[in-house]
């Protein structure tokens, strides 16, 4: 079945240490998206990608840093200067932009992401 | 930044009741989206709408772009307990292009 693949479910976080969440789709979706999720908030945007080897800053991306290497993939790092990380982080992806431009976004299941 | 308005923050309704929530904006959208989101999982999309006074039903749920093309609504009839979940509203910046979200709508059905 074609779909948004978030791992891992569950991440802990040591003080000072990098993490990577990962994000793969299937789905031929030129654009993928990485949003953050805190209690009885609206998603933020962290960073977003149109097209392989691009990417944009969203609202929040301090502390972030993504890398689109390839099409069906899009890993988000929550570096050391992200201070405070813990929340539910979701990857999206929809057709590029620019050629369907109101092609609504498909989600994955989320990393929850925790400070130890 | 732009936002969305989206209320009530909360419902807590009895079951086969009608739930009506909605999202308003400042400026215009080009295009309104409603999702649900079970918890621990991520959002699913339920309707798009891409004109302006479109409407919409999915099942038991209807969704409407407002003619101003600042608001939407989401009704969902005759409420079951699986409609339990986080509703968002999402609409697309006719200015810049972006995909706001609102803060969430928390539905909670008593069986």
């Amino acid at each position: 079945d074609g779909g948004i693949t978030q791992s891992p479910k569950y991440l802990f976080r040591k003080e000072g240490q990098n993490v990577t969440l990962s994000c793969e789709q299937n789905l031929n979706h030129d654009a993928m998206y990485w949003y953050r999720q805190d209690p009885g908030q609206g998603l933020r945007l962290i960073y977003y990608s149109q097209i392989v080897n691009d990417f944009q800053k969203g609202d929040i991306a301090e502390g972030y840093s993504v890398s689109r290497e390839k099409k069906e993939s899009f890993p988000l790092t929550v570096t050391s200067a992200q201070k405070n990380p813990t929340a539910f982080y979701l990857c999206a992806s929809s057709i590029r932009r620019q050629t369907n431009s109101n092609q609504p976004q498909h989600f994955g299941d989320g990393t929850r992401l925790s400070i130890l | 930044g732009q936002q969305l308005n989206q209320s009530p923050q909360s419902m807590f309704i009895q079951e086969g009741e009608d739930v009506s929530m909605n999202c308003t904006s400042s400026s215009i959208f080009n295009t309104w989206l409603w999702y649900k989101q079970d918890p621990g999982e991520g959002p699913v999309l339920l309707i798009a709408l891409y004109k302006a006074g479109e409407l919409t039903s999915n099942g038991r749920l209807t969704a409407q772009f407002g003619i101003t093309r600042k608001d939407s609504f989401l009704n969902i009839s005759a409420s079951i307990p699986s409609d339990v979940g986080i509703y968002f509203c999402a609409g697309r910046s006719s200015n810049t292009g972006k995909l706001i979200f609102g803060q969430g709508t928390t539905l909670q059905v008593k069986p």
